[in-house]
Protein backbone atom coordinates (compact mmCIF):
# COMPACT_ATOMS: atom_id res chain seq x y z
CA UNK A 1 0.00 0.00 0.00
CA UNK A 2 0.90 3.84 -0.75
CA UNK A 3 0.61 6.47 2.49
CA UNK A 4 -0.15 9.57 1.14
CA UNK A 5 0.63 13.11 3.08
CA UNK A 6 -1.45 15.88 1.75
CA UNK A 7 -1.04 19.03 3.59
CA UNK A 8 -2.51 21.79 3.84
CA UNK A 9 -6.00 19.77 5.46
CA UNK A 10 -8.04 22.94 4.87
CA UNK A 11 -7.32 27.02 4.52
CA UNK A 12 -9.62 29.73 4.16
CA UNK A 13 -8.25 32.04 1.48
CA UNK A 14 -8.97 35.22 0.01
CA UNK A 15 -9.77 35.85 -3.47
CA UNK A 16 -7.03 36.73 -5.67
CA UNK A 17 -4.62 34.90 -4.37
CA UNK A 18 -2.93 31.42 -4.97
CA UNK A 19 -2.72 28.09 -2.69
CA UNK A 20 -0.76 25.54 -2.96
CA UNK A 21 -1.00 21.80 -2.11
CA UNK A 22 1.67 19.38 -1.15
CA UNK A 23 1.41 15.91 -1.47
CA UNK A 24 4.07 13.09 -0.39
CA UNK A 25 3.98 9.93 -1.51
CA UNK A 26 6.07 7.02 0.81
CA UNK A 27 7.22 5.29 -2.04
CA UNK A 28 7.88 5.96 -5.71
CA UNK A 29 5.47 6.22 -8.59
CA UNK A 30 5.00 6.59 -12.31
CA UNK A 31 1.52 8.93 -12.29
CA UNK A 32 0.50 11.16 -9.15
CA UNK A 33 -3.38 12.32 -10.20
CA UNK A 34 -5.12 15.13 -9.29
CA UNK A 35 -9.00 15.81 -8.28
CA UNK A 36 -11.46 18.26 -7.23
CA UNK A 37 -14.54 17.72 -5.37
CA UNK A 38 -16.55 20.37 -5.64
CA UNK A 39 -19.42 21.12 -2.89
CA UNK A 40 -22.19 18.30 -3.42
CA UNK A 41 -20.34 16.80 -6.19
CA UNK A 42 -18.54 13.94 -7.45
CA UNK A 43 -14.84 13.88 -8.00
CA UNK A 44 -13.57 15.63 -11.11
CA UNK A 45 -10.19 14.45 -12.50
CA UNK A 46 -7.94 17.87 -12.59
CA UNK A 47 -4.81 16.28 -14.39
CA UNK A 48 -2.12 13.32 -14.59
CA UNK A 49 1.37 14.62 -13.41
CA UNK A 50 4.24 12.24 -14.38
CA UNK A 51 7.26 12.78 -13.03
CA UNK A 52 9.85 14.67 -15.91
CA UNK A 53 6.65 16.17 -18.37
CA UNK A 54 4.08 18.48 -18.04
CA UNK A 55 1.42 17.14 -16.49
CA UNK A 56 -1.89 16.06 -18.50
CA UNK A 57 -5.05 18.37 -18.16
CA UNK A 58 -8.77 17.44 -18.48
CA UNK A 59 -11.31 19.32 -20.45
CA UNK A 60 -11.92 22.23 -18.50
CA UNK A 61 -8.71 22.55 -16.56
CA UNK A 62 -5.59 24.62 -17.64
CA UNK A 63 -2.58 24.88 -16.62
CA UNK A 64 -2.43 28.77 -15.98
CA UNK A 65 -4.84 27.91 -13.35
CA UNK A 66 -3.56 24.75 -11.94
CA UNK A 67 -0.27 24.56 -12.37
CA UNK A 68 1.16 21.45 -11.03
CA UNK A 69 5.38 20.55 -10.56
CA UNK A 70 6.16 16.60 -10.15
CA UNK A 71 10.06 17.30 -9.63
CA UNK A 72 10.33 13.41 -8.61
CA UNK A 73 9.10 10.09 -7.89
CA UNK A 74 7.70 11.01 -4.57
CA UNK A 75 6.26 14.63 -4.33
CA UNK A 76 3.73 16.88 -6.78
CA UNK A 77 1.96 19.96 -5.64
CA UNK A 78 -0.37 21.31 -7.14
CA UNK A 79 -1.29 25.68 -6.75
CA UNK A 80 -4.88 27.48 -7.23
CA UNK A 81 -3.99 30.34 -9.00
CA UNK A 82 -5.86 33.63 -8.98
CA UNK A 83 -8.67 31.92 -6.83
CA UNK A 84 -12.21 32.83 -6.72
CA UNK A 85 -15.27 31.26 -4.27
CA UNK A 86 -16.06 28.76 -7.33
CA UNK A 87 -12.35 27.36 -6.32
CA UNK A 88 -14.28 26.02 -3.47
CA UNK A 89 -13.68 22.95 -3.01
CA UNK A 90 -12.10 19.75 -1.67
CA UNK A 91 -8.77 19.00 -3.66
CA UNK A 92 -7.05 15.67 -3.64
CA UNK A 93 -3.89 13.43 -4.44
CA UNK A 94 -4.56 9.90 -5.99
CA UNK A 95 -1.75 7.22 -6.42
CA UNK A 96 -2.46 3.91 -7.71
CA UNK A 97 -0.94 0.38 -6.24
CA UNK A 98 0.34 -2.14 -9.07
CA UNK A 99 -1.72 -4.55 -11.27
CA UNK A 100 -4.46 -1.47 -11.08
CA UNK A 101 -6.22 -3.29 -8.09
CA UNK A 102 -6.06 -0.36 -5.63
CA UNK A 103 -6.09 3.68 -6.00
CA UNK A 104 -4.53 6.21 -2.27
CA UNK A 105 -6.14 9.30 -1.39
CA UNK A 106 -4.40 12.15 0.39
CA UNK A 107 -6.78 13.05 3.45
CA UNK A 108 -8.03 15.85 0.93
CA UNK A 109 -7.53 19.87 1.07
CA UNK A 110 -10.75 21.99 2.02
CA UNK A 111 -10.65 24.93 0.42
CA UNK A 112 -12.84 27.47 1.07
CA UNK A 113 -12.37 31.15 -0.83
CA UNK A 114 -13.90 33.93 0.58
CA UNK B 1 -13.96 5.68 -22.80
CA UNK B 2 -14.57 4.00 -19.68
CA UNK B 3 -17.93 5.61 -17.63
CA UNK B 4 -19.55 4.51 -14.47
CA UNK B 5 -23.31 5.16 -13.89
CA UNK B 6 -25.13 5.12 -10.46
CA UNK B 7 -28.72 5.71 -9.35
CA UNK B 8 -29.23 8.98 -8.76
CA UNK B 9 -30.13 9.79 -4.98
CA UNK B 10 -30.78 10.88 -2.29
CA UNK B 11 -31.79 7.34 -1.08
CA UNK B 12 -33.55 7.61 2.51
CA UNK B 13 -34.24 4.59 4.68
CA UNK B 14 -35.43 3.69 7.83
CA UNK B 15 -33.20 1.42 10.20
CA UNK B 16 -33.00 -2.09 9.51
CA UNK B 17 -33.93 -1.65 6.18
CA UNK B 18 -32.53 -3.49 2.68
CA UNK B 19 -30.23 -1.38 0.49
CA UNK B 20 -29.32 -1.70 -2.70
CA UNK B 21 -27.59 0.89 -4.49
CA UNK B 22 -26.92 0.03 -8.68
CA UNK B 23 -24.10 0.48 -10.40
CA UNK B 24 -23.36 -0.22 -13.69
CA UNK B 25 -20.21 0.77 -15.85
CA UNK B 26 -18.25 0.44 -19.33
CA UNK B 27 -15.05 -0.41 -19.38
CA UNK B 28 -12.21 -0.95 -22.68
CA UNK B 29 -10.17 -3.21 -20.31
CA UNK B 30 -10.85 -5.58 -17.64
CA UNK B 31 -11.29 -3.31 -14.78
CA UNK B 32 -10.96 -3.42 -10.83
CA UNK B 33 -14.26 -1.97 -9.39
CA UNK B 34 -14.52 -0.22 -5.85
CA UNK B 35 -16.97 1.34 -3.70
CA UNK B 36 -15.99 4.25 -1.69
CA UNK B 37 -17.85 6.16 0.99
CA UNK B 38 -17.59 9.75 2.35
CA UNK B 39 -19.53 10.25 5.78
CA UNK B 40 -20.56 14.25 6.51
CA UNK B 41 -17.65 16.46 6.63
CA UNK B 42 -15.14 13.70 6.22
CA UNK B 43 -12.97 12.54 3.30
CA UNK B 44 -13.26 9.44 1.10
CA UNK B 45 -12.64 5.71 2.57
CA UNK B 46 -12.36 2.82 0.50
CA UNK B 47 -15.68 0.59 1.51
CA UNK B 48 -15.22 -2.61 -0.43
CA UNK B 49 -13.21 -3.66 -3.89
CA UNK B 50 -13.09 -6.38 -6.54
CA UNK B 51 -11.09 -7.24 -8.72
CA UNK B 52 -12.30 -10.12 -11.06
CA UNK B 53 -15.60 -11.67 -12.04
CA UNK B 54 -18.15 -13.24 -9.63
CA UNK B 55 -15.34 -11.56 -7.11
CA UNK B 56 -17.60 -10.57 -3.67
CA UNK B 57 -16.24 -7.71 -2.20
CA UNK B 58 -17.47 -7.01 1.67
CA UNK B 59 -16.96 -4.77 4.43
CA UNK B 60 -18.90 -3.48 7.90
CA UNK B 61 -21.89 -5.97 6.22
CA UNK B 62 -21.79 -4.25 2.66
CA UNK B 63 -21.49 -5.95 -0.34
CA UNK B 64 -21.14 -6.26 -4.01
CA UNK B 65 -20.68 -8.84 -6.58
CA UNK B 66 -18.66 -8.11 -9.86
CA UNK B 67 -20.93 -9.31 -12.46
CA UNK B 68 -19.23 -9.11 -15.85
CA UNK B 69 -22.11 -10.23 -18.03
CA UNK B 70 -24.39 -7.65 -16.71
CA UNK B 71 -21.28 -4.84 -16.61
CA UNK B 72 -22.39 -3.94 -12.52
CA UNK B 73 -21.40 -3.87 -9.38
CA UNK B 74 -24.51 -3.46 -6.87
CA UNK B 75 -23.70 -2.19 -3.60
CA UNK B 76 -26.11 -3.88 -1.24
CA UNK B 77 -26.83 -4.39 3.22
CA UNK B 78 -29.10 -6.02 4.70
CA UNK B 79 -29.81 -4.19 7.37
CA UNK B 80 -28.68 -0.72 7.81
CA UNK B 81 -28.10 1.55 10.60
CA UNK B 82 -28.04 5.44 11.35
CA UNK B 83 -24.18 5.03 10.96
CA UNK B 84 -24.69 4.56 7.28
CA UNK B 85 -25.82 7.75 6.48
CA UNK B 86 -23.31 8.75 3.96
CA UNK B 87 -22.24 9.73 0.48
CA UNK B 88 -21.17 6.00 -1.57
CA UNK B 89 -19.50 5.87 -4.83
CA UNK B 90 -18.75 3.53 -6.91
CA UNK B 91 -15.45 3.83 -9.10
CA UNK B 92 -13.31 1.63 -11.65
CA UNK B 93 -9.87 1.20 -12.42
CA UNK B 94 -8.37 0.21 -15.52
CA UNK B 95 -5.26 -0.53 -17.34
CA UNK B 96 -2.57 0.71 -15.49
CA UNK B 97 -1.41 4.20 -14.67
CA UNK B 98 -4.81 5.69 -15.50
CA UNK B 99 -6.86 7.13 -13.20
CA UNK B 100 -9.50 6.60 -11.40
CA UNK B 101 -13.34 7.14 -13.11
CA UNK B 102 -15.92 7.98 -10.61
CA UNK B 103 -19.78 7.43 -10.89
CA UNK B 104 -21.52 10.76 -9.55
CA UNK B 105 -21.83 9.73 -6.32
CA UNK B 106 -25.96 8.47 -4.10
CA UNK B 107 -26.45 9.82 -0.66
CA UNK B 108 -28.14 7.56 1.62
CA UNK B 109 -29.91 9.03 4.75
CA UNK B 110 -30.88 6.39 7.61
CA UNK B 111 -33.72 7.71 9.80
CA UNK B 112 -34.33 6.02 13.29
Amino acid sequence: SAVISQKPSRDICQRGTSLTIQCQVDSQVTMMFWYRQQPGQSLTLIATANQGSEATYESGFVIDKFPISRPNLTFSTLTVSNMSPEDSSIYLCSVEGPLNTEAFFGQGTRLTVV
Amino acid sequence: GNSVTQMEGPVTLSEEAFLTINCTYTATGYPSLFWYVQYPGEGLQLLLKATKADDKGSNKGFEATYRKETTSFHLEKGSVQVSDSAVYFCALLDSGNTPLVFGKGTRLSVIA
